[in-house]
């Protein structure tokens, strides 16, 4: 069954520190979508991309987030300096769009990569 | 702005049982999606069901089937049969047909099956 892969499923990171959180959506999918849940709380969007192009952004994603999708199979959130609020579960989704139909279904998750920011 | 509300932050159910778990939502848009979706402890997002607001019948898939009532804005869950294997975190969630594609999530619904 086609699933999302993310990697890493951990990163721990230093406070103002780069990262790079990847992803492979289904490779038939059109649509890519990251999340994130602070522990406990419920899940948020961050921004969804379409077409090689962001298509909607949370108040979340500011300055500092980015995405990219650099080949045809991967795409990332870069988040530029990290801080201490943004330790999370990010989740990244992709999601088709089906013949004859003016929904989406069924966007699918990935396993989520937990980001500890130190 | 659409909004998600899951009223119930902790449900028992005895395994076997069956449970309903409620959500609600707010949209003036009339083309939407409603889904389910399980967390379980290791934190991943496991779709369960969806609904389109124009599916005339209520989606059903294995011991899931939601109850979509459209007059009253509700899409409750309802497990039968709960296992063991059913305890987890449980988010509803909405997207419109147009515009914005991306889900609204509820705040869940921790559900323990008790033995």
């Amino acid at each position: 069954e086609p699933e999302v892969t993310q990697t890493p499923s951990h990163q721990v990171t230093q406070m103002g520190q780069e990262v790079i959180l990847r992803c492979v959506p289904i490779s038939n999918h059109l649509y890519f979508y990251w999340y994130r849940q602070i522990l406990g709380q419920k899940v948020e969007f961050l921004v969804s991309f379409y077409n090689n192009e962001i298509s909607e952004k949370s108040e979340i994603f500011d300055d500092q987030f980015s995405v990219e999708r650099p080949d045809g199979s991967n795409f990332t959130l870069k988040i530029r300096s990290t801080k201490l609020e943004d330790s999370a579960m990010y989740f990244c989704a992709s999601s088709a769009i089906k013949q004859g139909s003016t929904l989406n279904t069924e966007a699918f998750f990935g396993q989520g990569t937990r980001l500890t920011v130190v | 702005a659409q909004k998600i509300t899951q009223t119930q932050p902790g449900m028992f159910v005895q395994e076997k049982e069956a449970v309903t778990l409620d959500c609600t939502y707010d949209t003036s848009d009339p083309s939407y999606g409603l889904f389910w979706y399980k967390q379980p402890s290791s934190g991943e997002m496991i779709f369960l069901i969806y609904q389109g607001s124009y599916d005339q019948q209520n989606a059903t898939e294995g011991r899931y089937s939601l109850n979509f009532q459209k007059a009253r804005k509700s899409a409750n869950l309802v497990i039968s049969a709960s296992q063991l294997g059913d305890s987890a975190m449980y988010f509803c969630a909405f997207h419109m047909d147009t515009g914005r594609r991306a889900l609204t999530f509820g705040s869940g619904t921790r559900l323990q099956v008790q033995p």
